[in-house]
């Protein structure tokens, strides 16, 4: 089956922490994306890869960091530096157009 | 200034209804719009993409796009209660590397 997959479902982080979200897609798609979601909110972008080994930042980068040495994976870090992180993360991908498609989305608490 | 306006709703309208849910943008170089329906809990699903001025009919959902008023809209004929979501809207801004989502809208279908 083709599809993104994004993993944990569920990520507990204690303060101070760095986790890791992993996001993996089998659509041979050239661009990988980034979302954060808050309730009640739209989708915000924290970063993005066009090709591999090449990401830009997006509108709240602050606080994450990214790689993309495959072009099937891009994997998002949040770091201690980011003070609110808790959130829906999606990850999403997309060939040429501009459509894009979206993993199931990985919910990250902080206790 | 990137900007995708939706009301936040929530719309309520009763089964069998035509629910009208709108979008404006602040880029009126825009090109591509696009729709997404997310579910409680869930991620953003693509239902409907729009290019050109006028209307996009697909099954029961009628996309309408006026570039010059800078306003998309999606229409839901015959309204159904699995039809209760979140609906985002979607914009391509800097040379359509990116989208920006609007905040979305909920809607509320009643049996």
């Amino acid at each position: 089956d083709g599809g993104i997959t994004q993993s944990p479902k569920y990520l507990f982080r204690k303060e101070g922490q760095n986790v890791t979200l992993s996001c993996e897609q089998n659509l041979n798609h050239d661009a990988m994306y980034w979302y954060r979601q808050d309730p009640g909110q739209g989708l915000r972008l924290i970063y993005y890869s066009q090709i591999v080994n090449d990401f830009q930042k997006g509108d709240i980068a602050e606080g994450y960091s990214v790689s993309r040495e495959k072009k099937e994976s891009f994997p998002l870090t949040v770091t201690s530096a980011q003070k609110n992180p808790t959130a829906f993360y999606l990850c999403a991908s997309k060939l040429g157009g501009n459509e894009q498609f979206f993993g199931p989305g990985t919910r990250l608490t902080v206790l | 200034q990137k900007e995708v306006e939706q009301n936040s709703g929530p719309l309520s309208v009763p089964e069998g209804a035509i629910a009208s849910l709108n979008c404006t943008y602040s880029d009126r170089g825009s090109q591509s719009f696009f729709w997404y329906r997310q579910y409680s809990g869930k991620s953003p699903e693509l239902i409907m993409s729009i290019y050109s001025n006028g209307d996009k009919e697909d099954g029961r959902f009628t996309a309408q796009l006026n570039k010059a008023s800078q306003y998309v809209s999606l229409l839901i004929r015959d309204s159904q209660p699995s039809d209760s979501a979140t609906y985002l809207c979607a914009v391509p801004f800097d040379g359509y590397s990116t989208l920006t989502f609007g905040k979305g809208t909920m809607l509320l279908v009643s049996p």
